[in-house]
């Protein structure tokens, strides 16, 4: 069955400083895809960085990284210069890529100080 | 702009009356879509996995008598929480992930979320 573990139930970070969020994951397939989501207090669901299991290269988008090690079975997310604005819950996922089902990590509340 | 249109954002009822909520796929058709429940400081629970002109799919431990699912074109899905009580108090949101081909600005990898449903029932 497949699995997503967030460890780090709170993190603080001080504003302009990079975080890592740690997220590992567990799975038979082959094939998957991995995903982070922000949630901010609204409750919206905004995603922020996709990696194929396939992708060669550490998926980026802006202040985002995904640090993907694939034979640790982990893809933690780098918010880098952190902003304010970074404040919320950051949910780690995983779809395996024949399915439809997405599951979810049980998340990481970020807090940014200033 | 947002892909995938929630209403209501909020909704108060008593217990007993039903609730419907809606999905809307704005930029893409949708032959699926998916139902998460969240309770408080939790994470997302899938409940049930829309069809296009089917049944929905729900997961182990989800009533489907409870929450009905209707998926009645490509691009609207509806959850009907029927005779609400208390304990259905959530927050309950859809999403829909683009077909292969459509929408170039679209990824296909992304399932998009709508903006969720705060259920209150009294």
């Amino acid at each position: 069955a497949q699995k997503i573990t967030q460890t780090q139930p709170g993190m603080f970070v001080q504003e302009k400083e990079a975080v890592t969020l740690d997220c590992t994951y567990d799975t038979s397939d082959q094939s998957y895809g991995l995903f982070w989501y922000k949630q901010p207090s609204s409750g919206e669901m905004i995603f922020l960085i996709y990696q194929g299991s396939y992708d060669e290269q550490n998926a980026t988008e802006g202040r985002y990284s995904l640090n993907f090690q694939k034979a640790r079975k982990s893809a933690n997310l780098v918010i880098s210069a952190s902003q304010l604005g970074d404040s919320a819950m950051y949910f780690c996922a995983m779809r395996d890529t024949g399915g439809f089902k997405t599951i979810f990590g049980a998340g990481t509340r970020l807090f940014v100080k200033a | 702009g947002a892909v995938v249109s929630q209403h209501p954002s909020w909704v108060i009822c008593k217990s007993g009356t039903s609730v419907k909520i809606e999905c809307r796929s704005l930029d893409f058709q949708a032959t699926t879509m998916f139902w998460y429940r969240q309770f408080p400081k939790q994470s997302l629970m899938l409940m049930a996995t829309s069809n296009e002109g089917s049944k929905a799919t729900y997961e182990q431990g989800v009533e489907k008598d409870k929450f009905l699912i209707n998926h009645a074109s490509l691009t609207l899905s509806t959850l009907t929480v029927t005779s609400a009580h208390p304990e259905d108090s959530s927050f309950y949101i859809c999403s829909a992930r683009p077909p292969r081909t459509g929408n170039p600005r679209l990824s296909k990898n992304i399932q998009y979320f709508g903006a969720g449903t705060r259920l209150s029932v009294l």
